[in-house]
């Protein structure tokens, strides 16, 4: 079936460094969306991609939907600790009628003060 | 943050034992969405429902059922539980294509 993998799975930066997740499927994807999971909270929607290349920016984050729709990346630029937590990228399962998600298994990331 | 919640928060029961976890949401929203998250796995989908009483499998569906008599209630029932079904399970509802999610229940298994 459609896999979703993500890399990598643990991060620890120094505050003011640079952060990328990478993510890669096994299928083309419709979409690809990106969620962020504080500890001991739980995931918030950051983003969807649609299109071949997009590329989106939310202030210090910025999003990559790759030219064959089969890998997305979400880069950040000077962390700060108020970025610690996990993220997920989630492709749809098939048809995006059903609203159906597999999701990366996370990078969770550790920024030191 | 979309309405949801879910009950109980924490439960800790024996194996063999019937569990049921509820969510509940405001927004009458048709999607709902039940899943597990487990430490290297993400988060993967158990169940999800398209309706009042349409309801089908995710990819982690085997010892879960569940059942949505109403639109805003989802409810997840562990027929017998296991110490493999300790877990933190999130509910989630669909707004358009984003998904939004309750804060969770984790269930300890002993």
């Amino acid at each position: 079936g459609q896999q979703v993998m993500q890399i990598p799975q643990y991060q620890h930066v120094q505050e003011g460094e640079d952060f990328t997740t990478y993510c890669n499927s096994s299928t083309t994807l419709s979409n690809i969306q990106w969620y962020k999971q504080r500890p001991g909270g739980h995931p918030v929607f950051l983003i969807q991609l649609v299109k071949s290349g997009e590329v989106k920016k939310q202030k210090r984050l910025t999003f990559q939907f790759g030219e064959a729709k089969k890998n997305s990346s979400l880069h950040i630029t000077a962390t700060q600790t108020t970025d610690v937590g996990t993220y997920f990228c989630a492709g749809f399962d098939g048809s995006s009628n059903t609203g159906k998600l597999i999701f990366g298994q996370g990078t969770t990331l550790q920024v030191k003060p | 943050d979309a309405g949801i919640t879910q009950s109980p928060r924490h439960k800790v029961t024996e194996t063999g034992t019937p569990v049921t976890l509820r969510c509940h949401q405001t927004e009458n929203h048709r999607y709902m969405y039940w899943y597990r998250q487990d430490p290297g796995h993400g988060l993967r989908l158990i169940h999800y429902s398209y309706g009042v009483k349409d309801t089908d499998k995710g990819e982690v569906s085997d010892g879960y059922s569940v059942s949505r008599s109403k639109t805003e209630d989802f409810l997840l029932t562990l027929e017998s539980a296991t110490s493999s079904q300790t877990s933190v399970y999130f509910c989630a509802i669909r707004r358009s294509d984003e998904q939004f999610f309750g804060p969770g229940t984790r269930l300890t298994v002993l």
